[in-house]
């Protein structure tokens, strides 16, 4: 049974370097979200993407971050120009979307990102 | 707006003894309800959920019952155990939108 997958597990960089995740979704699922989880908080919904499409996206989501999803399977989290604000764990899920609107979320380990 | 709030951790206790994690929300129309644990180092697991009112979710000997009049979706446990011991997040979502809206946590630390 092969969950959500997410590369690398850590990410340190120093302020100002753009960094890129990669998330890897349980193959059946149509949709794939991000979160962003600080320490000591619960995670924040940052975007989703329905197969290729990104359907919504947070302001919590400035413009130094963008998602895609180009072929409906992976996505990449980018952010660019990092700041000490952006450390932070980055968490992928996947969810199908057969049946009720309601199907639950299946996250993966996260990416933890430390600015230096 | 829609929110979450969990009972404040830490929450410490000995092993056998009887769980209770307090989780209300607030939401617009009709939220599923859902509660997912952290074990350390790892990534959130779905452990219980309930989409309507009434429902009770119970996995691994956690149960958690929607209750639509008091909007609160508290999570038990009969006897916790050492491999209980995690942070526990209460999450909503709403009807034909696809967030989840989580609450801050609750980290529960069992002793042997």
């Amino acid at each position: 049974d092969t969950g959500v997958s997410q590369d690398p597990r850590h990410k340190i960089t120093k302020r100002g370097q753009n960094v890129t995740f990669r998330c890897d979704p349980i193959s059946e699922h149509n949709r794939l979200y991000w979160y962003r989880q600080t320490l000591g908080q619960g995670p924040e919904f940052l975007t989703y993407f329905q197969n290729e499409a990104q359907l919504e996206k947070s302001r919590l989501l400035s413009d130094r971050f963008s998602a895609e999803r180009p072929k409906g399977s992976f996505s990449t989290l980018e952010i660019q120009r990092t700041e000490q604000g952006d450390s932070a764990m980055y968490l992928c899920a996947s969810s199908s979307i057969q049946g009720a609107n309601n199907q639950p979320q299946h996250f993966g380990d996260g990416t933890r990102l430390s600015i230096l | 707006g829609n929110s979450v709030t969990q009972m404040e951790g830490p929450v410490t206790l000995s092993e056998e003894a009887f769980l209770t994690i307090n989780c209300t929300y607030t939401a617009t129309g009709y939220p599923s309800l859902f509660w997912y644990v952290q074990y350390p180092g790892e990534g959130l697991q779905l452990l219980l959920k309930a989409t309507k009112a009434d429902d009770k979710g119970s996995n691994k000997g956690f149960e958690a019952t929607y209750r639509k009049e008091t909007t609160s979706f508290h999570l038990e446990k009969g006897s916790v155990q050492v491999s209980d011991s995690a942070v526990y997040f209460c999450a909503l979502l709403i009807q034909g939108a696809q967030k989840l809206v989580f609450g801050q946590g609750t980290r529960l630390t069992i002793n042997p």
